[in-house]
């Protein structure tokens, strides 16, 4: 059974610093992966959509980049601002189900 | 144009009545999902339809647990003689096609079982 593991699972920055938040995966027989955000109390947001033929994608100040074969993917914020703070997400679709992790809750301190 | 809605947005029921969960997808979404996310933990993954069709149902925590959809729009989500575990926020997303495209999520349905 496929296994989505995030680390760190919280994470407190200043205000402009660049972080990684990382997403691993157990079964590489994934068709895309989905970094998604969740503010408190309310749904989900779609950030980024790789493909399993993909390596990168961008959008904005965030870049996603996956690593099939070794079962991982990045997603990079860049300048963080205090809007940032919330719970992200990473998911694989294995062609019939999605698998999610268990999310990084992040902080940006002004 | 209009999101993911789902309805009722809070429903408090009594241990072992029935529940009816609904979820409006956006127009011309094919596919719809069903997500369970419980207090403290990720998102447990329940059912998903392509059109009117669910072709994996093994998701689905018990066989207490139903969902259909009609005219490739509106799904339901029954849960019967609803246990006190079965309290979570229940989450409905839709996307273009299958697996492949962005989903895009409502705001979900928080079911506490009383």
């Amino acid at each position: 059974k496929q296994e989505v593991t995030q680390i760190p699972a919280a994470l407190s920055v200043p205000e402009g610093e660049n972080l990684v938040l990382n997403c691993s995966f157990t079964d590489s027989a994934i068709y895309n992966l989905q970094w998604f955000r969740q503010d408190p109390g309310k749904g989900l947001t779609s950030l980024l959509l790789i493909q399993s033929s993909q390596r990168e994608q961008t959008s904005g100040r965030l870049n996603a980049s996956l690593d099939k074969s070794s079962g991982r993917s990045t997603l990079y914020i860049a300048a963080s601002q205090p809007g940032d703070s919330a719970t992200y997400l990473c998911a694989v679709w294995s062609g019939n189900q999605f698998y999610f992790g268990t999310g990084t809750s992040l902080t940006v301190i002004p | 144009g209009a999101g993911v809605s789902q309805s009722p947005s809070n429903k408090v029921t009594e241990k072992g009545k029935d529940v009816e969960l609904r979820c409006d997808p956006i127009s011309g979404h094919t596919a719809l999902y069903w997500y369970r996310q419980s207090l403290g933990q990720g998102l447990e993954f329940l059912i998903y339809f392509q059109g009117n069709s669910a072709p994996d149902k093994s998701g689905l925590p018990s066989d207490r647990f139903s969902a259909e959809r009609t005219g490739g729009s509106v799904s339901t989500l029954t849960i019967q003689r609803t246990q006190q575990e079965d309290s979570a926020v229940y989450l409905c997303a839709s996307s273009l096609g299958t697996g492949s495209n962005e989903q895009y999520f409502g705001p979900g349905t928080r079911l506490t079982v009383t």
